[in-house]
Formats: C-alpha cells, sequence, structure tokens
C-alpha cells in the first residue's frame, strides 16, 4: 500500500523564520515519483516540485530547498527567512511508476507565517 | 490562457439535486482527473481518464459519473446529491510518463 504522512498539522512561524515540513511516505516501488503542492488561501493547487526516487540530490529553488532521503523515507520541504505570501496549505504527494499517475495525497500541512 | 479550467466556480443546490461540472485542458495531456477535497482539506482521487478512457475510479458512489467527450475534456455529473457531496472539486490534467498533475481552480460545491 503506499501512504503519505504529514505529521504537522500546523505550523505557525514569524516572519523570516526558517521552517521545515515534514513529509514520510511508504511504498512499495523502486521507481517513484514525489512531489509537493501549495495552496494558498485562494484556493487553487500550485505545483512546487517533482523528485524521482533514483535521484537523491536535495533541490534548491530561491528560498525553497527540499531534502530527499530514501533511508528514511523522507522528502522534506524546508522554507528559508519565510514571508507572509507563504502562509498556505502544503501537500506533499506519491505517484509509483506504474498506472496511470495516481496521486497519493498527505494530509497537508497548515503553514502560517505572521508579520 | 487558463490551462486546466472549471465551471461553475461555485454550486450552492439543494438535497437531491442533480448538477455537473464541467473541465477543459488545454495544454495537449492525455489524462485528465477528479479530485475531491473535503473540509479538512484532505484530497482524494475520485477518476481518471486516459484518452477518453476510464482507468481509475475509487469506489465512488454511481451517483458520480465523469464523462470525457474527447482527451480535452473530463466533465463530472452528480445525481440525487446528498449533504456529504459538499466539497471542492479539482479537475487536472496530466501527460502519463511526466508526473506532475496541473490542477484547475476547483468547484465548490454546497448541499443545502
Amino acid at each position: 500500500a503506499q501512504k503519505v504522512t504529514q505529521a504537522q498539522t500546523e505550523i505557525s512561524v514569524v516572519e523570516k523564520e526558517d521552517v521545515t515540513l515534514d513529509c514520510v511516505y511508504e511504498t512499495r516501488d523502486t521507481t517513484y515519483y514525489l512531489f509537493w503542492y501549495k495552496q494558498p488561501p485562494s484556493g487553487e493547487l500550485v505545483f512546487l516540485i517533482r523528485r524521482n526516487s533514483f535521484d537523491e540530490q536535495n533541490e534548491i529553488s530561491g528560498r525553497y530547498s527540499w531534502n530527499f532521503q530514501k533511508s528514511t523515507s523522507s522528502f522534506n520541504f524546508t522554507i528559508t527567512a519565510s514571508q507572509v505570501v507563504d502562509s498556505a496549505v502544503y501537500f506533499c504527494a506519491l505517484k509509483s511508476s506504474g498506472g496511470y499517475n495516481k496521486l497519493i495525497f498527505g494530509a497537508g500541512t497548515r503553514l502560517a507565517v505572521h508579520p | 490562457d487558463t490551462a486546466v479550467s472549471q465551471t461553475p466556480k461555485y454550486l450552492v443546490t439543494q438535497m437531491g439535486n442533480d448538477k455537473s461540472i464541467k473541465c477543459e485542458q488545454n495544454l495537449g495531456h492525455d489524462t485528465m482527473y477528479w479530485y475531491k477535497q473535503d473540509s479538512k482539506k484532505f484530497l482524494k482521487i475520485m477518476f481518471s481518464y486516459n484518452n477518453k478512457e476510464l482507468i481509475i475510479n475509487e469506489t465512488v458512489p454511481n451517483r458520480f459519473s465523469p464523462k470525457s467527450p474527447d482527451k480535452a475534456h473530463l466533465n463530472l455529473h452528480i445525481n440525487s446529491l446528498e449533504l456529504g457531496d459538499s466539497a471542492v472539486y479539482f479537475c487536472a490534467s496530466s501527460q502519463v510518463r511526466i508526473g506532475e498533475l496541473f490542477f484547475g481552480e476547483g468547484s465548490r460545491l454546497t448541499v443545502l
């Protein structure tokens, strides 16, 4: 069975703090893909990143960085110097190599960044 | 140009009514989806179509009937609406092998 766990339901930080959103996944597949999506208060779902299971390099995009560790089945997301505009619900998701792009989502982490 | 567009954005209706949500994508993708997001923000796949063929049906009540007239469109019809159907319904599309899904803005359905 495939599963994504985001243990942090809500996180509250003050602007300029760094914050890490945790994601732990379960799958029996050897090839799979991991994703992060952002859902701001306006409600749309915004794709942030995709990671392949065979590529464990960490990724940085501006203030965003992702740490993929197969040994611990984790794909954590860090926002450096958080801003109020980062306030949103963040979803981690998993897709196996087979099938037709069935994305399994975690329950989401609500991030509130206060001025 | 909106990549994945859904209409209507808001639906308020009475129990027992029938309603439809339309979705269109202009990305040239071959796979489309319907996801349901409940009040706790949990996202769950309902259906997926690949080139107009149903490939995922996640134990959704048969009051829900998707229809894909072509690979750019995937509509969702719901019969005999119930209170528990109140949710935000998201349409999405992807190329099968590429991976990421592109979502529409969502359609908020409220059943009174």
